[in-house]
């Protein structure tokens, strides 16, 4: 079966310094891997997705994520946290199981940039 | 880029009636949309996923009587609470993909509506 585990609830990190988010994958075939986040009261929105080339995947806003296939990793990365980062983020991965039709989501982890 | 939206954001209604819940694709058009319901500080639950012109295909454990959904187009899907409880109360996200994407498509998603139960 298809899924994705995030095993932060909660990242908190000073406004200026580099952020990560963590996520763990695991799939038959290849991953689809995508990168959500949500503010308050609103819907997801997409920030990046990997499906296939380069491992590092630029996306919205200025973030990134790593493709690690040893690790079956697909971490989030910001190189310099803004305040307005703070939200929740929502590792997925395209559940193949169904013919990658739907989407799995993470638990989802909280981010707080403190100014 | 591709917008969701969703009507209303917020509704309070009483315990026994029905509520529907419109999502609208507004600059493209969607042969599938998604139903999700989110409880406070957890993930999304889908819980239904709607194609136009045809049944949807729910979730195990979702009562397709109580949670209605209708795709009467390919820009309009609606989700119906009927006889709501307060135990149905929660925040109700819908998504859309474009259509005839592939595998690597991405998800839209509307703002989510708030359904509070009295």
């Amino acid at each position: 079966a298809q899924s994705v585990a995030q095993p932060e609830d909660q990242v908190n990190v000073a406004e200026g310094n580099p952020l990560t988010v963590k996520c763990t994958y695991s799939v038959s075939g290849n991953p689809y891997l995508f990168w959500y986040v949500q503010y308050p009261n609103r819907g997801l929105q997409f920030l990046l997705k990997y499906i296939t080339g380069d491992n590092l995947v630029k996306g919205s806003y200025g973030f990134e994520a790593e493709f690690n296939k040893s690790q079956t990793s697909f971490h989030l990365k910001k190189p310099s946290a803004l305040v307005s980062d703070s939200a929740l983020y929502f590792c997925a991965v395209r559940d193949m199981d169904t013919g990658g039709f739907k989407t799995i989501f993470g638990a989802g982890t909280r981010l707080f940039v403190k100014a | 880029g591709a917008v969701v939206s969703q009507h209303p954001s917020r509704v309070i209604c009483k315990s026994g009636t029905s509520v529907k819940i419109e999502c609208r694709s507004l600059d493209f058009q969607a042969t599938t949309m998604f139903w999700y319901r989110q409880f406070p500080k957890q993930s999304l639950m889908l819980m239904a996923t709607s194609n136009e012109g045809s049944k949807a295909t729910y979730e195990q454990g979702v009562e397709k009587d109580k949670f209605l959904i209708n795709h009467a187009s390919l820009t309009l899907s609606t989700l119906t609470v009927t006889s709501a409880h307060p135990e149905d109360s929660s925040f109700y996200i819908c998504s859309a993909r474009d259509l005839g994407t592939s595998f690597s498509y991405e998800q839209y998603f509307g703002p989510g509506t708030r359904l509070t139960v009295t």
